[in-house]
């Protein structure tokens, strides 16, 4: 149960786009299409922003969105705004029944 | 609305025992899986156990199979986490989080934090 990878950290200016990537293995994030990603203000519950790879739940903002390519999940914020400043996490449904997080990400907007 | 509360948190030392609760309301409980997950201080999250909405089916991290169980009551809209020979290492915020769809985590609960420490 090795964590997906995940860059430390990420950042971009106001109404810049960005992209995060989840790279894991063909038994997780390659091998189902059960990604979600996570947004995670400090001392807050986190908060679902993409579900099954590319899925945006109601409510989200249509800047959020997600793609999978092989063993690589990708979530992409456009118009960047200082709100999405926050921790990102993946996580993947995996072979085993279990399900495993990327280390996070720490979005900064400059 | 949906809501999750964990409660049960504290101190307790290495070795020790610890039981978590997560109270739900605002739908039916007994028709949903629930996860625990963690956050250890300074760290990412982590994916800790998963029960099946009957029950009938559980599964567990690598790094707490063995010592935590867990368990929910339908019959009170309670998910728990059974915490034995309790390590440094599982010092945590812990939440519960109701699955929703196939396979994600939504809503989450606040969290409990859970300290072991002599």
């Amino acid at each position: 149960q090795s964590a997906l990878t995940q860059p430390a950290s990420v950042s971009g200016s106001p109404g810049q786009s960005i992209t995060i990537s989840c790279t894991g293995t063909s038994s997780d994030v390659g091998g189902y299409n059960f990604v979600s990603w996570y947004q995670h203000h400090p001392g807050k519950a986190p908060k679902v922003m993409i579900y099954d790879v590319s899925k945006r739940p109601s409510g989200v903002s249509n800047r959020f969105s997600g793609s999978k390519s092989g063993n690589t999940a990708s979530l992409t914020i456009s118009g960047l705004q200082a709100e999405d400043e926050a921790d990102y996490y993946c996580i993947s449904y995996t072979s085993s029944i279990t399900w495993v997080f990327g280390g996070g990400t720490k979005l900064t907007v400059l | 609305q949906v809501q999750l509360v964990e409660s049960g948190g504290g101190v307790v030392q290495p070795g020790g025992s610890l039981r978590l609760s997560c109270a739900a309301s605002g739908f039916t409980f007994k028709n949903y899986g629930m996860h625990w997950v963690r956050q250890a201080p300074g760290k990412g999250l982590e994916w800790v156990a998963f029960i099946r909405y009957d029950g009938s089916n559980k599964s567990y991290a690598d790094s707490v199979k063995g010592r935590f169980s867990i368990s929910r009551d339908n019959s009170k809209n309670s998910l728990y986490l059974q915490m034995n020979s309790l390590r440094v290492v599982d010092t945590a915020v812990y939440h519960c989080a109701k699955v929703s769809g196939l396979n994600w985590f939504d809503p989450w609960g606040q969290g409990t934090l859970v300290t072991v420490s002599s």
